[in-house]
């Protein structure tokens, strides 16, 4: 069946260097990613989505890799700030114009002054 | 552009009580989305709603229910509360098509 999944439940990286958060994803049909994050109290913020046609996509500070052939998603967040410190869930997105997202169970990133 | 906004943010039940939470989408979005937070389950998709039809459904009881109404705004209602239902409900607006969805602060339960 479906299922979205984490490597890591938990991160902790140093201000200012890079960091990187894995999902594995079971659905090879998914053709939609996105990352987002949580932070205490508030609902998930959008950070960054990929297409399945798509291996890598850069935003601002973040990166996000995917490799269809082992079905994983990746977070790369440069240069860390104490703002990152979140929860970040990524999420799949089966087919085209299905609403119905399937979340990971999240990785808690701390950043340590 | 004003956020999702939802609508009550902290609510405290009891048992075989019911509850109704809304959620407000923004303007101009006409797909809304529930899902429920638990530490232990994570995020999980409760029902989509799309120009007032549910559109997809979660492995959710028919005690959760919902509704949209022809502004979009949408309301979600849990009958027979059980302990377990204590979550945070979180509601996500977004355009058709699988574009990214925009969450609300949610609504903490607690069913005591």
């Amino acid at each position: 069946g479906e299922s979205v999944g984490l490597h890591l439940p938990t991160l902790s990286v140093q201000e200012g260097d890079n960091s990187i958060i894995n999902c594995a994803y079971s659905n090879s049909a998914s053709d939609y990613f996105i990352w987002y994050k949580q932070e205490s109290g508030k609902g998930p913020q959008f950070i960054i989505d990929i297409r399945s046609n798509m291996d890598k996509r850069q935003g601002q500070r973040v990166t996000v890799l995917l490799n269809k052939t082992v079905k994983h998603l990746s977070l790369q967040i440069a240069a860390t700030q104490p703002g990152d410190s979140a929860v970040y869930f990524c999420a799949e997105n089966p087919r085209f114009g299905n609403e119905k997202l399937t979340f990971g169970t999240g990785t808690r990133l701390t950043i340590i002054p | 552009k004003a956020g999702v906004t939802q609508t009550p943010r902290y609510l405290i039940k009891t048992r075989g009580q019911q509850v109704t939470l809304s959620c407000s989408p923004i303007s101009g979005h006409r797909s809304v989305s529930w899902y429920q937070q638990t530490p232990g389950q994570g995020l999980q998709f409760l029902f989509e709603y799309f120009s007032e039809t549910q559109r997809n459904k979660g492995n959710f009881p028919g005690r959760f229910s919902g509704r949209q109404f022809s502004n979009s705004r949408s309301e979600m209602n849990v009958s027979t509360l059980e302990l377990g239902d204590s979550a945070l409900y979180l509601c996500a607006s977004s355009q058709p098509g699988p574009d990214e969805q925009f969450f609300g602060p949610g609504t903490r339960l607690t069913v005591l």
